[in-house]
């Protein structure tokens, strides 16, 4: 089954910085999936990617589907506290598979 | 629309003691998985079933039990609750926009 390695599984940074996070496969997808989960909270869809090379914002975000298909990037602009949590990305869902695709998480913490 | 709830959000168990976790979802969604996260160790795959009548284990099975009698219920049973259990338990669904998690139940298991 696919491997998901996230990096880094920690980070702890000033407001106003930028942040960048990846994961790579051991596998070739054809989805990346990003989710960030606040405190107390479930997961929640950030940004999808469907195509090699494909960069894609959302706000501050912006998240990238490597060209060899095996990784993809997740940056954050100017940090803000609210930007506080853990960061999964997640490989295309197979329903077939008793296996999680969900990376281990990088978890953000931001210092006012 | 509630999207994936789960109740309750919070329990305390005692060694040996039997619960549910409740997950209900009105999406109308196929699949339907149960999570249990610790920290350092991401989102591990319990339990998934990808329909009604349908249920297969995942990663860590051992201990829990679930059933699929209906497309919007996915119950999580432990039968004999052990420490190794205290976790954060997400039920999440998935559809066209992907994974749809419940807000967790925190267990704790004394």
């Amino acid at each position: 089954g696919q491997q998901l390695n996230q990096s880094p599984q920690s980070m702890f940074i000033q407001e106003g910085e930028d942040v960048s996070m990846n994961c790579t496969s051991s596998s070739i997808f054809n989805t990346w999936l990003w989710y960030k989960q606040d405190p107390g909270e479930g997961p929640v869809l950030l940004i999808a990617l469907y195509k090699a090379g494909e960069l894609t914002s959302n706000g501050r975000l912006t998240a990238q589907f490597g060209i060899t298909r095996k990784d993809s990037f997740l940056n954050i602009s100017a940090s803000i506290p609210s930007d506080v949590g853990i960061y999964f990305c997640a490989g295309p869902p197979n329903t077939n598979a008793g296996k999680s695709t969900f990376g281990d998480g990088t978890t953000l913490t931001v210092k006012p | 629309n509630a999207g994936v709830t789960q109740t309750p959000k919070f329990q305390v168990l005692k060694t040996g003691q039997s619960m549910t976790l409740q997950c209900a979802q009105d999406m109308n969604h196929e699949y339907m998985s149960w999570y249990r996260q610790d920290p350092g160790m991401g989102l591990r795959l319990i339990h998934y079933s990808v329909g009604a009548g349908i249920t297969d284990q995942g990663e860590v099975p051992n201990g829990y039990n679930v059933s699929r009698s209906t497309t919007e219920d996915f119950p999580l049973r432990l039968l004999s609750a052990a420490p190794s259990q205290t976790s954060v338990y997400f039920c999440a669904t998935l559809g066209g926009n992907g994974y749809t998690f419940g807000s967790g139940t925190r267990l704790t298991v004394v």
